[in-house]
Parts: C-alpha cells; structure tokens; sequence
C-alpha cells in the first residue's frame, strides 16, 4: 500500500502552460505539505494543509495554488508556467502539525519547463 | 528565523568507515530535530528523530543526540555499507510553524 502518492512522476512541458500535480494519502493523516526541491536539492515548504484549511503559504507566486477537496487530497496547480518552475515538487503528510510529527513524503514530481 | 546548516558534500567513503555528518540549527523554544534519507529518484525517509535535549534517535545503526548546549544533531554511524549511499537531510520542526525546515542534504557515496 503506497501511504502518500502523486501523479504524475514526471512532467515535461512548454513555458506559459498550466499545469496540476496530484497527492494522495491514506494514512489518515490530518495535515498536508507541499516541498519544492530546486537542482541542489535544497527542501523548502510552499503551503500547509490542515484538514482541507491552508496553514502556511510561504512566498510562493500567485501562479501556484494548492487545492485541497479533502483530507486525503492536496493538489498543486502551476499556471503560466516559467523556466525557474522547474523542480522536484514532493507532497507530505502527518498526523498532526506538531512539531514532533514525522512527515511521510511521497516519491516526488520532476518538473520541467522547457 | 529558523535555520539548518549541514556540512557540505559529497562524503565519499570506503564500506565499513566510520560516517559523521554534521548539522546544527538556529531557532527559538525547543524544536524537534530529525534525520531524513533520500536514496536515488525516491522520496524523502525518516531516519531518526529527538524531540527534546539530551534525547538519542537511534535506527538502521544510525543516531543522532539532541545537544541543546551546542545546538547539533550530528548523525553517526560506525560501519557504513554500500547500501547507504543516499543524501541525508537535517530538519527542524518548531512548535509554531507546522513545516519542517531542512538543511541542505549531504550525499554520501560508500565504495566498496
């Protein structure tokens, strides 16, 4: 059973499309991420989700909007994609949002904007 | 803010070597600290973690102590394996924030 899952895992497409990356979790968890790791691998966070309401929205552009139809889901859609959009985007989850909650990651989105 | 600072990589090894890699934070109240592993085109793993000071995660050989008096959580491991070879992360999960922050991953190459 994969406990957190995202499609696709990998997607290739033209600068200006728009784009949706989707997670999935069956842990039960209550709470959501969204990571990018650029070519170095440095991990940042985007948004939090905790049951379906946003909790952090670091400074990500408004080109990104994460969509959370329940608990279980969290998508990410990129409009007017750009060249620097292009990544590994990695969904997590946890039981709560504490700070001793171990986050569970999916297996990564390999974006790239050509 | 929050920060991770790791020790730059590669760390390149011999099979049966001892492994250190550094980490040492920067926060305010007492974070949770943790080690994540990422093997080849997968996600990231918990490897260990230490919730409060003094604390030792432990797993897989590998460990880690929470010192709060030097703010580290150096990972250790006493014989390494081929098998290892990964990029390790440090993070940081703070009280108020609900989102790990993480270092800047070490890779660590074992040879046989």
């Amino acid at each position: 059973d994969t406990a957190v899952s995202q499609t696709p895992k990998y997607l290739v497409t033209q600068m200006g499309n728009d784009k949706s990356i989707k997670c999935e979790q069956n842990l039960g968890h209550d709470t959501m991420y969204w990571y990018k790791q650029d070519s170095k691998k440095f991990l940042k966070i985007m948004f939090s989700y905790n049951n379906k309401e946003l909790i952090i929205n670091e400074t990500v552009p408004n080109r990104f909007s994460p969509k959370s139809p329940d608990k279980a889901h969290l998508n990410l859609h990129i409009n007017s994609l750009e060249l620097g959009d292009s990544a590994v985007y990695f969904c997590a989850s946890s039981q709560g949002g504490g700070s001793t909650d171990t986050q569970y990651f999916g297996p990564g989105t390999r974006l790239t904007v050509l | 803010g929050n920060s991770v600072t790791q020790m730059e990589g590669p760390v390149t090894l011999s099979e049966e070597a001892f492994l250190t890699i550094n980490c040492t934070y920067t926060a305010t109240g007492y974070p949770s600290l943790f080690w994540y592993v990422q093997y080849p085109g997968e996600g990231l793993q918990l490897l260990l973690k230490a919730t409060k000071a003094d604390d030792k995660g432990s797993n897989k050989g590998f460990e880690a102590t929470y010192r709060k008096e030097t703010t580290s959580f150096h990972l250790e491991k006493g014989s390494v394996q081929v098998s290892d070879s990964a990029v390790y992360f440090c993070a940081l999960g703070d009280t108020g924030r609900r989102a790990l922050t993480f270092g800047s991953g070490t890779r660590l190459q074992v040879q046989p």
